[in-house]
């Protein structure tokens, strides 16, 4: 059971918009900072997003950071089929002295 | 271009220690503000943070972890190692060992995130 919940799965078409929620408490989400991450099947999980909102160098504009009270939410628009990943939300818990993750959210563009 | 490189068994008996190695080129170990991290994979499963260390050996452990975990750092070979004991099949995972920004303080956001990776290396606990 993941500190941190997301959907199991979500799903659109080619060229739309998708978004995956992460939600925490006033510990993680409320109080620290986020991380976003994609992992295509196969390889390493790779930073998408950090600081809430911020895109490292070379990801596109097209992924998008937010957050809320103890929610975050990752964007994604314009969808490609290279897209298809799991997508991992990260932050620091106090209360746990622990990094945390969610348990992810498979993105299939259908 | 930074580069991270997990080695180390892939297969360890129960009971026994699981070692793991991370090598890091392209960039120093001890010219940097980033500590240094290991997370895990269990197959088909999510990811769990096991433990950072900076270079100056400042480590933090994952709490459900900590009286089985060591990481260590050798600042002469520019790599960082972990060791875990008494290993039973729920360690059974795919090991990623990754640059760490690592920031927490009482009173302050924390600011935890992996932003460099090694490809992990899959370590089986079986007999």
């Amino acid at each position: 059971q993941s500190v941190l919940t997301q959907p199991p799965s979500v799903s659109a078409a080619p060229g739309q918009k998708v978004t995956i929620s992460c939600s925490g408490s006033s510990s993680n989400i409320g109080n620290n900072y986020v991380s976003w991450y994609q992992q295509l099947p196969g390889t390493a999980p790779k930073l998408l997003i950090y600081d809430n909102n911020k895109r490292p160098s070379g990801i596109p504009d097209r992924f998008s950071g937010s957050k809320s009270g103890t929610s975050a939410t990752l964007g994604i628009t314009g969808l490609q089929t290279g897209d298809e990943a799991d997508y991992y939300c990260g932050t620091w818990d106090s209360s746990l002295s622990d990094g945390v993750f969610g348990g992810g959210t498979k993105l299939t563009v259908l | 271009q930074l580069q991270l490189h997990e080695s180390g068994p892939g297969l360890v008996k129960p009971s026994a220690t699981l070692s793991l190695t991370c090598a890091v080129s392209g960039g120093s170990i001890s010219r940097s503000s980033y500590y240094w991290g290991w997370i895990r994979q269990p197959p088909g499963k999510g990811l769990e943070w096991i433990g950072t260390i900076y270079y100056s050996g400042d480590t933090y452990y994952n709490p459900s972890l900590k009286s089985r975990v060591t990481i260590s750092v050798d600042t002469s070979k520019n790599q960082f190692s972990l060791e875990l004991t008494s290993v039973t099949a729920a360690d059974t995972a795919v090991y990623y060992c990754a640059r760490t920004f690592f920031y927490t303080s009482k009173g302050d956001m924390a600011k935890v995130f992996f932003d460099n990776w090694g490809l992990g290396t899959l370590v089986t606990v079986s007999s």
